[in-house]
């Protein structure tokens, strides 16, 4: 099966640069996603990696090594408002179908 | 526009009785899913359906259906409802294989059940 390791909790403060990591177990691979939530609310798309290298989307980047098994979520210029839960999920080639597997789930407090 | 949306909103019940959650896109996507999301947040796949094939999660119980009477809707029959199914239920739309990885959630159902 797969599993996917990430922080349960993060703390920054405003305006800082804040990383999530994520270490993933599969047998296959066709990506890593991340995805934001914030209580109460249902998970938003933010990014994700099928290749090796960095992503960028605004102030959110996101890293992949296939090599490692690695992926990272990089929120820069933090604000109160990204305060949330972020998951990171794999889609593998031994997953039925187009499903994805979800993280834990990473909550971030931003401080100000 | 709401592009997933869910209904209803909050469900309460009890033990025993039979429910049904409703799901509709208006992406045009052709792949929906299922997702139950417990007290700790863990966000756990329960079905996939595309093009009239169906995916099932392995340890999701057949008390559990997903109905799709077209390609914009996938509906949720719970049988015989337990307390552990208490949790939200979201509902996920994708396109094409690839768009597995980009997929939008709907608002959730809180289900309490009594």
């Amino acid at each position: 099966g797969q599993s996917l390791e990430q922080p349960s909790e993060v703390t920054a403060v405003e305006g800082a640069i804040v990383q999530i990591n994520c270490t993933y177990q599969t047998s296959g691979f066709y990506g890593l996603s991340w995805y934001q939530q914030h209580d109460g609310g249902a998970p938003t798309f933010l990014s994700y990696n099928a290749l090796d290298g960095l992503e960028e989307t605004g102030r959110f980047s996101s890293f992949l090594s296939r090599s490692d098994s690695y992926g990272y979520l990089l929120l820069q210029e933090l604000q109160m408002k990204d305060s949330a839960s972020y998951f990171c999920a794999v889609r593998s080639y031994n997953n039925a179908g187009n499903m994805l597997t979800f993280g834990g789930g990473t909550r971030l407090m931003v401080k100000p | 526009d709401t592009a997933v949306s869910q209904t209803p909103k909050y469900l309460v019940t009890q033990m025993g009785n039979d429910k049904s959650i409703k799901c509709e896109q208006n992406l045009g996507h052709d792949t929906m899913y299922w997702y139950k999301q417990d007290s700790k947040k863990f966000l756990k796949i329960m079905f996939s359906y595309n093009n009239k094939e169906l995916i099932i999660n392995e340890t999701v119980p057949n008390r559990f259906s997903p109905k799709s009477p077209d390609k914009a809707h996938l509906n949720l029959h719970i049988n015989s409802l337990e307390l552990g199914d208490s949790a939200v239920y979201f509902c996920a739309s994708s396109q094409g294989l690839a768009g597995a990885l980009l997929q939008y959630f709907g608002p959730g159902t809180r289900l309490t059940v009594t």
